[in-house]
């Protein structure tokens, strides 16, 4: 079982339209969370943290649910340049190590 | 353009050669992170340095993989005698000191893309 899970997708989505998708870690010990965003053929580049309590950041949203082990993110009013793959990245410790990536969701907004 | 720069952007080398890879982190960031992404997958933790010390390295990083950061500065990747299953996408990734309640973000650069032919 991998670490971090996630459904490739790729999720379809009409433009201005909400979408919505998990990601599941096995490592109950995990203690810092994050969203990337990676475009086709470039480097990963930070999304969001992901905090306990869930946080906004305009159109995204970030849930962390510790009791089952999953991170979601909400996209609301999607944008044609939100078109990427959205990868959930665990950190097992608090300082610097190493990040345990996700397989990565594929997002497709259409016109 | 995060401040990470690697080089070379691409690479095209036959099986059995070595080759090697430099990344220049963001200047003040005494943390580096190697990392491999193949296609459709995510990228793959390889080993880690805090200032000048490998502190962490992956079962990933066969023999044939070795990384220095000399002076704690830039760092690099040499793969000796490549194979086919080598070709990916290397990415390196450089953090700071988390300040306090902070979380230590790694910023990426663009990485250098393998071909083992």
């Amino acid at each position: 079982r991998k670490e971090v899970e996630q459904d490739p997708g790729p999720f379809n989505v009409p433009e201005g339209a909400t979408v919505a998708f998990n990601c599941t870690y096995s490592n109950s010990a995990s203690q810092s969370f994050f969203w990337y965003r990676q475009d086709c053929r470039k480097e990963p580049k930070l999304l969001m943290s992901v905090y306990s309590s869930g946080n906004e950041d305009g159109r995204f949203t970030a849930q962390l649910n510790r009791a089952s082990q999953y991170i979601s993110l909400l996209i609301r009013d999607s944008k044609l340049s939100d078109s990427a793959t959205y990868l959930c990245v665990v950190n097992g410790k608090a300082t610097g190590n190493k990040l345990t990536f996700g397989g990565g969701t594929r997002v497709l907004v259409k016109p | 353009d995060t401040g990470v720069s690697q080089d070379p952007r691409h690479k095209i080398t036959k099986r059995g050669q070595n080759v090697t890879f430099r990344c220049d982190p963001i200047s003040e960031h005494n943390r580096l992170y190697w990392y491999r992404q193949t296609l459709g997958q995510g990228p793959e933790f390889l080993t880690y340095f805090q200032n000048e010390a490998q502190l962490e390295k992956s079962r990933l990083l066969s023999d044939r993989f070795s990384a220095e950061r000399p002076k704690g500065s830039f760092s690099t990747l040499e793969i000796q005698r490549t194979e086919q299953g080598d070709s990916a996408m290397y990415l390196c990734a450089s953090s700071g000191p988390r300040r306090q309640g902070g979380t230590d973000t790694q910023y990426f650069g663009p990485g250098t893309r393998l071909t083992v032919l």
